[in-house]
């Protein structure tokens, strides 16, 4: 079946360091993909989307590319700040399977500044 | 409103009620879409509905679960007979049906089971 996996977290980082979240999936044909970050006593918002592959998906300064080859869809940042604190989502949504979300467990990021 | 609006924000009930929790779409949204966020489950996908077609129920986890979607709009999540493990945060979301569209979600409704 179709799945998502990310890194485990917590992620703990100083201010202007660089953001790497690991994301693969495990999907039949071509899934959308995309990030969704809950900031701390938020909703979940979406942060960011792909939906075929060699597409690069950005918002904020996070960046995200569908690699089909290596089924990965890794979330980047080049200087995070503390306001980036927050738990990232990545999932995907199979085309004809009703478009329901799959979500990996979640990253918390912990940025200090 | 502009975005997806749940009610109640927060329910706190005793095992054995039943709870009613509702979600109102953002206007014009076709697809509606209810998920749980628990701390031992993650996010999980409860059911989906698509304009007047038959609901996609498969995310239920039991039959004490049910949902309805009223005039292709307002939906209503039940769960009877609650038990402790329902304890959970509700999300709904919608999103307009083209291929890639995402999912707006509201901030939730968590319910707490004595």
């Amino acid at each position: 079946g179709n799945s998502v996996t990310q890194m485990e977290g917590p992620v703990t980082l100083s201010e202007e360091a660089f953001l790497t979240i690991n994301c693969t999936y495990t999907a039949t044909g071509y899934p959308s993909l995309f990030w969704y970050v809950q900031y701390p006593g938020e909703g979940l918002q979406l942060l960011l989307k792909a939906t075929k592959a060699d597409d690069k998906g950005s918002n904020k300064g996070f960046e995200a590319t569908y690699r089909k080859e290596t089924t990965s869809f890794h979330l980047e940042k080049g200087s995070v700040q503390v306001s980036d604190s927050a738990v990232y989502f990545c999932a995907l949504s199979a085309r004809g399977d009703t478009d329901k979300l799959i979500f990996g467990t979640g990253t918390r990021l912990q940025v200090f500044p | 409103g502009a975005g997806v609006s749940q009610s109640p924000s927060n329910k706190v009930t005793e095992k054995g009620k039943d709870v009613e929790l509702r979600c109102d779409p953002i206007s014009g949204h076709t697809a509606l879409y209810w998920y749980r966020q628990s701390l031992g489950q993650g996010l999980e996908f409860l059911i989906y509905f698509q304009g007047n077609s038959a609901p996609d129920k498969s995310g239920l986890p039991s039959d004490r679960f049910s949902a309805e979607r009223t005039g292709g709009s307002v939906s209503t999540l039940t769960i009877q007979r609650t038990q402790q493990e329902d304890s959970a945060v509700y999300l709904c979301a919608s999103s307009a049906r083209e291929v890639g569209q995402p999912q707006h979600f509201g901030d939730g409704t968590r319910l707490s089971i004595l």
